[in-house]
């Protein structure tokens, strides 16, 4: 399977502290995506990573991709409980497609 | 900014049953796609189209049919709805076969087949 796994597939943590979820994958990529989906909702695109990036910053998230691992990492700072959702990496393989794994449950608790 | 809209939030049908999933975009995109989304599965691609009339399977057609005679709209067909396509069915949209660019999704339709 091409898709990326999300590790770990749950994740609860004080308001405040930072969230670290990693995504790995078998193959080379064009660019890896992360999405956020609120609970019964749609997925929304939070950042995404070239393979040729090292690491990219949106407000409070960070990104991280070592290309050489096949693995990438989203750091969430302050968190909020806002951030309470599913995360999902996407990595892009070079086609129109994006191949989704389970995610990770975040929970912030207040 | 990019909408998708989906034509019902929830939807509940009967076995047998011929059911419609619309989804339409105002953004003017070549391609929109189907998932379908299930606990411990993910997301999973059921078909995606490139253009008008144009369209591919994706890894779970079985049971599914598409037509898009419309840029903006993409419909997914349930021939003969079964309980086991119980699922959260996503519709979601791309601006370019070219690399580097998001999904934008809608918001979703959970369909139950009784």
């Amino acid at each position: 399977s091409q898709q990326g796994e999300e590790d770990p597939q749950a994740l609860s943590i004080q308001e405040g502290e930072n969230a670290t979820m990693n995504c790995s994958y078998k193959t080379s990529i064009n660019n890896l995506q992360w999405y956020r989906q609120n609970s019964g909702r749609g997925l929304v695109h939070l950042i995404l990573i070239r393979s040729n990036e090292r690491e990219k910053h949106s407000g409070r998230l960070r990104v991280t991709l070592d290309t050489s691992k096949k693995s990438s990492s989203l750091l969430i700072t302050a968190s909020r409980a806002a951030d309470t959702a599913s995360y999902f990496c996407a990595p892009n393989f070079g086609n129109e497609k994006l191949t989704f794994g389970t995610g990770t449950r975040l929970t912030i608790i207040p | 900014d990019v909408k998708v809209t989906q034509s019902s939030r929830y939807l509940v049908k009967r076995t047998g049953e011929k059911v419609f999933l619309e989804c339409v975009q105002d953004m003017d995109h070549e391609n929109m796609f189907w998932y379908r989304q299930d606990p411990g599965l993910g997301l999973r691609l059921i078909y995606f189209s490139y253009d008008v009339k144009m369209k591919e399977k994706g890894d779970i057609p079985e049971g599914y049919s598409v037509s898009r005679e419309k840029k903006e709209r993409f419909s997914l067909i349930l021939e003969s709805a079964s309980t086991n396509q119980t699922s959260m069915y996503l519709c979601a949209t791309l601006p370019s076969l070219a690399a580097n660019y998001e999904q934008y999704f809608g918001p979703g339709t959970r369909l139950t087949v009784t």
